[in-house]
């Protein structure tokens, strides 16, 4: 039982390019969420998914798209890397029954 | 949004100490979570509370969920090495679908 779990880990970006962040769970959670986390400023919700088939904004969405076009998968998009983007990304998901979000392991990004 | 202050933002204690941290929030919360975070991973959950007075023990771990639901504490006894890495709260209100996370304190022990 794998859990959560993303990819790839790490990544490497040139300011402009695109990138697919992939994140996927084995829980049949209803909820997924993506946040990043940046130093002295916690894990700030970038958006987050109640369901499949939809998507809701987070506390920081701008520069992001997500899809959850399978109840197990989340994906995170950036369509025009920054290097303000430059962050570690988890990827969590949690029961309808539960308040219990459970953390992927990251995937720390580098725009350059 | 909704602010949770957690305090101290780091603490480096000699091994066999006890630890004691918090978290505040100028907001009701129904649930609290504790998590730790190892370097180079994801938070892991260590407890949940549910009940305001509550108070729930996982080994050396104790938390506390606050009378008033808008504070939590975590003790860890006798601080081991493995006890290193950052311990974030969480509150979560009840109806909503989001979590609400603490800055996080860094703990470090000394040998």
């Amino acid at each position: 039982n794998a859990g959560v779990t993303q990819t790839p880990k790490f990544r490497v970006l040139k300011t402009g390019q695109s990138m697919t962040l992939l994140c996927a769970q084995d829980m049949n959670h209803e909820y997924m969420y993506w946040y990043r986390q940046d130093p002295g400023m916690g894990l700030r919700l970038i958006h987050y998914s109640v369901g499949e088939g939809t998507t809701a904004k987070g506390e920081v969405p701008d520069g992001y798209n997500v899809s959850r076009l399978k109840k197990q998968n989340f994906l995170l998009g950036l369509e025009s890397a920054a290097p303000s983007q430059t962050s570690v990304y988890f990827c969590a998901a949690r029961g309808a029954s539960t308040d219990t979000q459970y953390f992927g392991p990251g995937t720390r990004l580098t725009v350059l | 949004g909704q602010q949770l202050n957690q305090s101290p933002q780091s603490m480096f204690i000699q091994e066999g100490e006890d630890v004691s941290m918090n978290c505040t929030s100028s907001s009701i919360f129904n649930t609290w979570l504790w998590y730790k975070q190892d370097p180079g991973e994801g938070p892991v959950l260590l407890i949940a509370l549910y009940k305001a007075g509550e108070l729930t023990s996982n080994g050396r771990l104790t938390a506390q969920f606050g009378i008033t639901r808008k504070d939590s504490f975590l003790n860890i006894s006798a601080s081991i090495p493995s006890d290193v890495g950052i311990y974030f709260c969480a509150g979560h209100t009840g109806g909503g679908n989001k979590l609400t996370f603490g800055t996080g304190t860094q703990l470090k022990v000394e040998l």
